[in-house]
């Protein structure tokens, strides 16, 4: 079965400062990878999604993903933090039938 | 074009009741996957439905149930209500169900058991 696991509960950076959000991943085959980020009483919005190709993805926000095979990673990266990023991100993976399966996410608080 | 909406955004029930929740989808999207939030267990995947048949089915107990109407509207209903089932539920949809299809997300229904 497949499973996501995101290492970070709760991240604190300071706003300009860079970022990484942890997520491994277990899949047998080539994964679907997507990041959303949810902010409170709000549903997710997708910022980025790997399906084949390019290993490095752009998506909305400034944000950026890697998806490294070898380290069944897919890690979540912004060169510098706003402070309207602070939210709660998920990462999830998607099999081939359709099924996603979501990490318990990675609260990002910004400090001024 | 409108976002993916539910119906009721907030909603109490007590023990033993049951509740349906409505999501309606983007217009031309064909599958509607619904999602139980809740903080000691996460986002869990519940079914999907596609073209009002039910594709996928995650691990939960049978008093959880759904369906969708020919305009690809969906609802979910859950029976004798327990206090667990106190959660945000979301519902989500896609053109035409592919993993390649970007998923996109309504608010959420959050239901509280007491």
């Amino acid at each position: 079965a497949q499973s996501v696991t995101q290492p970070d509960i709760h991240i604190t950076v300071s706003e300009g400062a860079s970022l990484e959000l942890r997520c491994n991943y277990s899949y047998g085959a080539t994964p679907y990878l997507f990041w959303y980020v949810q902010s409170p009483g709000q549903g997710l919005q997708l910022l980025l999604k790997y399906f084949s190709g390019d290993t490095l993805v752009q998506g909305i926000k400034g944000f950026e993903a890697e998806f490294k095979r070898s380290q069944s990673s897919f890690n979540l990266r912004k060169p510098s933090v706003h402070w309207s990023d602070a939210a709660e991100y998920f990462c999830a993976v998607e099999d081939t039938a359709g099924k996603s399966t979501f990490g318990d996410g990675t609260t990002l608080t910004v400090k001024p | 074009k409108a976002g993916v909406t539910q119906t009721p955004r907030y909603l109490i029930k007590t023990r033993g009741q049951q509740v349906t929740l409505s999501c309606s989808p983007i217009s031309g999207h064909r599958s509607v996957s619904w999602y139980q939030q809740t903080p000691g267990q996460g986002l869990q995947f519940l079914f999907e439905y596609f073209s009002e048949t039910q594709r996928n089915k995650g691990n939960f107990p049978g008093r959880f149930s759904g369906r969708q109407f020919s305009n690809s509207r969906s609802e979910m209903n859950v029976s004798t209500l327990e206090l667990g089932d106190s959660a945000l539920y979301l519902c989500a949809s896609k053109k035409q169900g592919e993993g390649t299809d970007t998923q996109y997300f309504g608010p959420g229904t959050r239901l509280t058991v007491l």
